[in-house]
């Protein structure tokens, strides 16, 4: 069965304090891996596709990676406009629309 | 561009009323989709659509139901609400050719 999975659920960090999330996922063909941003009460904004193990972005002070198994978003240096919760998304190669979304994680960085 | 918009913001109905949730964008998308958002779950697929006159069900399409007659706009409709349709629904839009979506800011439903 498809799955994506992130974790930690919720995370603190200190400003500055930089940490990674994960998501980790099972799928039986990816099309595309994806981090959106989600502000309380706002709809998700998309960050960042990944296609292929050993690629990466960045934007900012944020950096995807993927691997076979999973991607990690670091945050480096975080400040306290960075807090909300990051999801995570896979597009699977089993028909046209088949995109699963992890249970987000969320973050707060404190001042 | 205002990009994917969504209306109502709020809405309060109570079991059994119907009501249609309104999406618009105006990016030229072809695809369009509907997803409900619930605590401790990932956003799940309601219908989607490839272009006008094109709707498919996802993985939640039980309660609703929806028409694409323009490439803009993408309603959806809720027949005879229930209290386990309480949720936040987004609308979504993308190319044909991309993978990447592009949500609306949401609709905070509540069926008392």
């Amino acid at each position: 069965e498809d799955q994506v999975t992130q974790s930690p659920e919720a995370l603190r960090l200190q400003e500055g304090e930089s940490s990674s999330l994960n998501c980790s996922y099972t799928v039986s063909g990816l099309r595309g891996l994806f981090w959106y941003r989600q502000d309380p009460g706002k709809g998700p904004e998309f960050l960042f596709t990944l296609y292929s193990a050993g690629e990466e972005k960045e934007k900012e002070r944020l950096k995807a990676t993927l691997t076979k198994k999973e991607s990690f978003l670091h945050i480096t240096a975080p400040k306290p406009e960075d807090s909300a919760t990051y999801l995570c998304a896979v597009l699977t190669t089993s028909g046209t629309y088949k995109y699963i979304f992890g249970t987000g994680t969320r973050l707060k960085v404190l001042a | 561009n205002a990009g994917v918009t969504q209306t109502p913001k709020f809405q309060v109905l109570k079991t059994g009323q119907s009501m249609t949730l309104q999406c618009a964008q105006d990016m030229n998308h072809e695809y369009m989709s509907w997803y409900r958002q619930d605590p401790g779950m990932g956003l799940r697929l309601i219908h989607y659509s490839v272009g006008a006159g094109i709707t498919d069900q996802g993985e939640v399409p039980n309660g609703y139901n929806v028409s694409r007659s323009t490439t803009e706009d993408f309603p959806l409709r809720l027949l005879s609400a229930a209290p386990s349709q309480t949720s936040v629904y987004f609308c979504a839009s993308k190319t044909a050719g991309g993978n990447e979506q592009f949500f609306g800011p949401g609709t905070r439903l509540t069926v008392l």
